[in-house]
């Protein structure tokens, strides 16, 4: 089965830096891997899907890149409301396996 | 606008079969590409696919778990059901139903809108 790896698993920034989050997958997954916020005591939010396409109503301060086995999710100019656990879940194979989570913190 | 709304109880016994209810609205079950898939989050854990229906009644399940579970669909009533049978300590957690919007070129979704979640905790 793919797995799917996040590093780092925590990372502290202040309002306003810049922060980038990595995703690997154990097989390829072509453009098929999806992004979501996910604030404590609540649901996980789509901010994007495809790898690089923003879903309704996201900032554009949220980007993703990448293809195959390696994603990149950045966010630029930190708001208060993204300090929160992202997860990265590949949808090319009927698993849509989720990586483990990475920790947002304030610094 | 699309919701959905997870129901169901928040406590069973080991052994016994859970039941979920997605109530969704802002959407049609009968519309070509769309679909209902369940997840679950353990305490502090990260998040698991479990099950998905498509408006075509095509159904699928995580490989981990899919002899427990059965999904189904009341298009008239806007409803899917999750049965999930011989629960263990191990199904402890939040239960999630999205919807699911299918791309053609790979013949899998993503998860567009998620309902609030459904706490269920197996504990005799």
């Amino acid at each position: 089965d793919v797995q799917m790896t996040q590093s780092p698993s925590t990372v502290s920034a202040s309002v306003g830096d810049r922060v980038t989050i990595t995703c690997r997958s154990s097989l390829n997954v072509n453009r098929w891997v999806a992004w979501y916020r996910q604030r404590p005591g609540e649901a996980p939010k789509l901010l994007i899907y495809e790898t690089s396409t923003l879903h309704t109503g996201v900032p554009s301060r949220f980007s993703g890149s990448g293809s195959g086995s390696e994603f990149t999710l950045t966010i630029n100019n930190l708001q208060p409301e993204d300090f929160a656990s992202y997860y990265c879940q590949q949808y090319n194979f009927d698993s849509y396996t989720f990586g483990q989570g990475t920790k947002l913190e304030i610094k | 606008q699309i919701t959905l709304k997870e129901s169901g109880p928040m406590l069973v016994k080991p052994a016994e079969t859970l039941t979920l209810t997605c109530s969704f609205s802002g959407f049609s079950l009968n519309s070509d590409g769309v679909g209902v898939a369940w997840f679950r989050q353990p305490p502090g854990e990260a998040l698991e696919w479990l099950a998905l229906i498509y408006w075509n009644d095509d159904k699928r399940y995580s490989p981990s778990v899919k002899n427990s579970l059965t999904i189904s669909k009341d298009t008239s009533q806007n409803r899917v059901v999750l049965t999930m049978t011989n629960m263990g300590p191990v199904d402890t957690g939040t239960y999630y139903c999205t919807h699911n919007v299918l791309e053609y070129a790979s013949g899998t979704s993503y998860s567009d809108y998620w309902g609030q979640g459904t706490p269920v905790t197996v504990s005799s």
